[in-house]
């Protein structure tokens, strides 16, 4: 079945630092890929998405590639700020059997200190 | 309303009881899906529906059941709740095949 994988956090950054959360994901055939974000006290909010290979997704200063030979869709931010600080899941969009389904990884919880 | 809401927002319930999650979108889509969060484990899909009329199971689904009347309405039941469907339950429905999908607010469910 599909499945994703992210890195384990927390992650504690000082602004303007960059940050890099790995995703990998196994799927068949050929998903979309997502970054969800969840503040604190709210529901998710979709950050950005990519839905075929070498697409890149953006959004808000956030980056990532969908990197097909790698299986992966790593989230990259080149300075990150103290309103950053969420939860980020990785997610995949696709078939089993004849349903559509979105798949997601644990969460990784970034901390951004001044 | 527009997207998803769902309620309660948050409900502490005595363990054994019957409850029922309620979900309604008004985009029209096809597809819902109930969620639940759990610190560690992310998010982990309890059912789904493709349509109105029929439903599927996810990862976790004992314990709970859905219905699926009409395309508006996902509501999720538990029969006779367990402190380990303690969780934060979110109601999603994608837009179609590759595009994103929209969150309701989440239900904080806490069974005692």
């Amino acid at each position: 079945g599909n499945s994703v994988t992210q890195m384990e956090g927390p992650v504690t950054l000082s602004e303007e630092a960059f940050l890099t959360i790995n995703c990998t994901y196994t799927a068949t055939g050929y998903p979309s890929l997502f970054w969800y974000v969840q503040y604190p006290g709210e529901g998710l909010q979709l950050l950005l998405k990519a839905t075929k290979a070498d697409d890149k997704g953006s959004n808000k200063g956030f980056e990532a590639t969908y990197r097909k030979e790698t299986t992966s869709f790593h989230l990259e931010k080149g300075s990150v700020q103290v309103s950053d600080s969420a939860v980020y899941f990785c997610a995949l969009l696709g078939l089993t059997g004849t349903a559509s389904k979105l798949t997601f990884g644990t969460g990784t919880r970034l901390q951004v200190t001044l | 309303i527009a997207g998803i809401t769902q309620a309660p927002t948050s409900q502490i319930l005595a363990a054994g009881r019957r409850m029922t999650l309620r979900c309604t979108q008004d985009m029209r889509h096809n597809a819902m899906y109930w969620y639940r969060q759990d610190l560690g484990l992310g998010l982990r899909l309890i059912h789904y529906s493709n349509t109105a009329g029929t439903t599927g199971k996810g990862e976790v689904p004992d314990g709970y059941s859905v219905s699926r009347a009409n395309t508006d309405d996902f509501p999720l039941t538990l029969a006779s709740a367990v402190p380990s469907q303690t969780s934060v339950y979110f109601c999603a429905t994608p837009t179609g095949m590759n595009t994103e999908a929209f969150f309701g607010q989440g239900t904080r469910l806490t069974v005692v």
